[in-house]
């Protein structure tokens, strides 16, 4: 569920590795999660879904990988660029009329 | 395509003066609407959100409110600010399950 009141972990990474940020969710009726990536100031952007009835979808530059026996959900990001520096946050479709969003995992790419 | 507009983008208030904030969305009808807050380096907490005109769920008690006046304008209102309601406002729109809940520039408002 929602993590509002925790500060944020940070996963640093070198420009041009692989990056993988996590996302455990408590429910397992959820059936529809998104990834948004979030700079400064501000609003966080859609990166890339998946629906609960697949393991595994790609984009550009990015996988996100869905584990439903053990309801854990990730990003991946391959060859990291300064430009994927931001906060990153997952979320779940619960009751189909509100996602619930992730603590948020700040990714710091070091040139 | 659709478009989400929020307004102001910052806003300075003191503590116990009203506020509204506004938001409205273009290129869709009959969306859900949603208003987020996020404190500095936080994630973010559902407030309110409507799947209609007049139609308000409230997620959390506190001193703000939300309206829905029109089927894409989304208004977030205090009558009176504290320190705490200091914060990063977002509001969301949504066509539902498969679709992407699509976010605004947001609100940063500052209570002194």
């Amino acid at each position: 569920g929602e993590s509002v009141g925790l500060h944020l972990p940070t996963l640093s990474v070198q420009e041009g590795d692989n990056s993988i940020i996590n996302c455990a969710y408590s429910n397992s009726a959820s059936d529809y999660f998104i990834w948004y990536k979030q700079e400064s100031g501000k609003g966080p952007q859609f990166i890339i879904d998946i629906r609960s009835n697949m393991d595994k979808r790609q984009g550009q530059r990015v996988t996100v990988l869905l584990n439903k026996t053990v309801k854990h959900l990730s990003l991946q990001i391959a060859a990291t660029q300064p430009g994927d520096s931001a906060v990153y946050f997952c979320a779940e479709n619960i009751g189909r009329r509100a996602l619930t969003f992730g603590s948020g995992t700040r990714l710091q790419v070091q040139p | 395509s659709q478009t989400i507009h929020q307004w102001p983008a910052t806003l300075v208030q003191p503590v116990g003066s009203p506020l509204s904030l506004e938001c409205t969305v273009e290129g869709t009808s009959n969306p859900n609407l949603y208003w987020y807050r996020q404190a500095a380096g936080r994630g973010l907490q559902l407030l309110f959100y409507s799947v209609g005109i007049g139609q308000i769920s409230s997620e959390v008690p506190q001193n703000l409110s939300a309206s829905r006046p029109q089927d894409r304008q989304f208004i977030l209102s205090s009558k009176k600010l504290l320190l705490s309601d200091s914060g990063f406002y977002l509001c969301a729109w949504w066509q539902g399950l498969g679709d992407t809940q699509y976010f605004g520039p947001g609100t940063r408002l500052t209570v002194l």
